[in-house]
């Protein structure tokens, strides 16, 4: 079945640093690929997405492109603030179906 | 705001106390989704409704049950609790394009605890 693979946290940077958290998945056919962020307290919200091979998805200064060929979407952002500590979910969808499979989250800790 | 809300923020019972929780939305959307997360641990999804087409996944243990009455609200019923159905529980909804779902809008959750 379909499922989404992404690096254990926690990551902990300094203000500033460069970010990757990388993930990679399988799935049958063309999937749909999300980074999804998770703040203390709060439910998961849409970060970015790509829907097609090559797209790059970006949002407040992240982005992730869909490569197909290494079948991964890691997220990436040039430099990270304290703010951006947070638990970040890659996500995955199929066509013919409704289920977005999730990966297990990477929480971030961002240091002043 | 258009927005998915869930009731209560926390919510305690006994073991193999009934209890259910709330989710309601004002969204419009088609596709309603319960997901349980247990802590450090991917979303898992319980069951969806795409309208009144309820979905249930092969693992879902028969102890959860889910009701949907309108578009607005649905409803997790946990039969009999059990100390490993304590977890944080994830409404969320989808208004599909192209057969799938691209977007998915998440309640706050409810913590669940049980004693």
């Amino acid at each position: 079945g379909d499922s989404v693979t992404q690096m254990e946290g926690p990551v902990t940077l300094s203000e500033e640093a460069f970010l990757t958290i990388n993930c990679t998945y399988t799935a049958t056919g063309y999937p749909s690929l999300f980074w999804y962020v998770q703040y203390p307290g709060e439910g998961l919200q849409l970060l970015l997405k790509a829907t097609k091979a090559d797209d790059k998805g970006s949002n407040k200064g992240f982005e992730a492109t869909y490569r197909k060929e290494t079948t991964s979407f890691h997220l990436e952002k040039g430099s990270v603030q304290v703010s951006d500590s947070a638990v970040y979910f890659c996500a995955l969808s199929s066509p013919g179906g409704f289920k977005t499979i999730f990966g297990a989250g990477t929480r971030l800790f961002v240091k002043a | 705001d258009a927005m998915v809300i869930q009731n209560p923020r926390y919510q305690v019972t006994q073991f193999g106390k009934p209890v259910t929780l709330s989710c309601s939305q004002t969204l419009n959307h088609n596709v309603m989704y319960w997901y349980q997360q247990k802590s450090s641990q991917a979303p898992k999804l319980l069951f969806h409704y795409y309208d009144k087409d309820f979905n249930n996944e092969a693992d879902t243990p028969d102890n959860f049950q889910s009701r949907r009455p309108n578009t607005s609200f649905c409803f997790l019923d946990i039969r009999s609790p059990g100390l490993g159905d304590a977890a944080m529980y994830l409404c969320a909804t989808s208004l599909p394009s192209g057969g799938r779902s691209e977007k998915l809008f998440f309640g706050s959750g409810t913590q669940l605890s049980v004693l």
